[in-house]
């Protein structure tokens, strides 16, 4: 089946713009991740989306990104007035949230953004 | 809170060498453990898990076990081949109420031919 997508692979902007960054989970998962991956570094988680609950914005870096999630599938992250320590890979996750004890994350291939 | 240490990379090898990439974590309870892997350029996915202590997760000649005595998930191969290059995570996953899990910085592996 598909797995996650995201576009557009690959985004160059102007420091001062506007991006928006899609993400298509996997159709039933109900639990989706966004997070950033600089160069050379981990991941930096950003924000979480659960079904109809309130997300959990706990790791935006600051007022300037903003995510939401329609119908409880597709989300759009955006970063307003662009700075070039914004340039990075966002990745976005999925995954099939149970009452276990672990459940696997489905990632998308990223958005490379670099920022001028 | 829940943490993951990895060793810091990278891990350069030749083919057919033994690889070990040490992870140790600490967290409340005992979770389910996980390595995941990143080619260039893709997405992580996930290698392996186990989801309770002295389980041993495997696939594609990879192996880790769940230690809880020494709270570890080393990731173990016995013969690397050059498409094992990638980027290398252990992570735990969400615990206590969060669902948000708790990746380590990731360790890159070369193999060289």
């Amino acid at each position: 089946g598909a797995g996650v997508s995201q576009s557009p692979s690959n985004k160059v902007t102007e420091k001062g713009k506007d991006v928006e960054l899609r993400c298509d989970p996997i159709s039933g998962h109900t639990a989706l991740y966004w997070y950033r991956q600089s160069l050379g570094q981990g991941l930096e988680f950003l924000i979480y989306f659960q079904g109809n609950s309130a997300p959990d914005k706990s790791g935006l870096p600051s007022d300037r990104f903003s995510a939401e999630r329609t119908g409880g599938s597709v989300s759009t992250l955006t970063i307003q007035r662009t700075q070039q320590e914004d340039s990075a890979v966002y990745l976005c996750a999925s995954s099939l949230i149970t009452s276990g004890s672990g459940d696997t994350q489905y990632f998308g291939p990223g958005t490379r953004l670099t920022v001028l | 809170g829940d943490s993951v240490t990895q060793m810091e990379g990278p891990v350069t090898l030749s083919e057919e060498a033994f690889l070990t990439i040490n992870c140790t974590y600490t967290a409340t309870g005992y979770p389910s453990l996980f390595w995941y892997v990143q080619y260039p350029g893709e997405g992580l996915q996930l290698l392996l898990k186990a989801t309770k202590a002295d389980d041993k997760g495997s696939n594609k000649g990879f192996e880790a076990t769940y230690r809880k005595e020494t709270t570890s998930f080393h990731l173990e191969k016995g013969s690397v081949q050059v498409s094992d290059s990638a980027v290398y995570f252990c992570a735990l996953p969400s615990s206590g109420g969060s669902y948000i899990p708790t990746f380590g910085r990731g360790t890159s592996l070369i193999v060289h031919p």
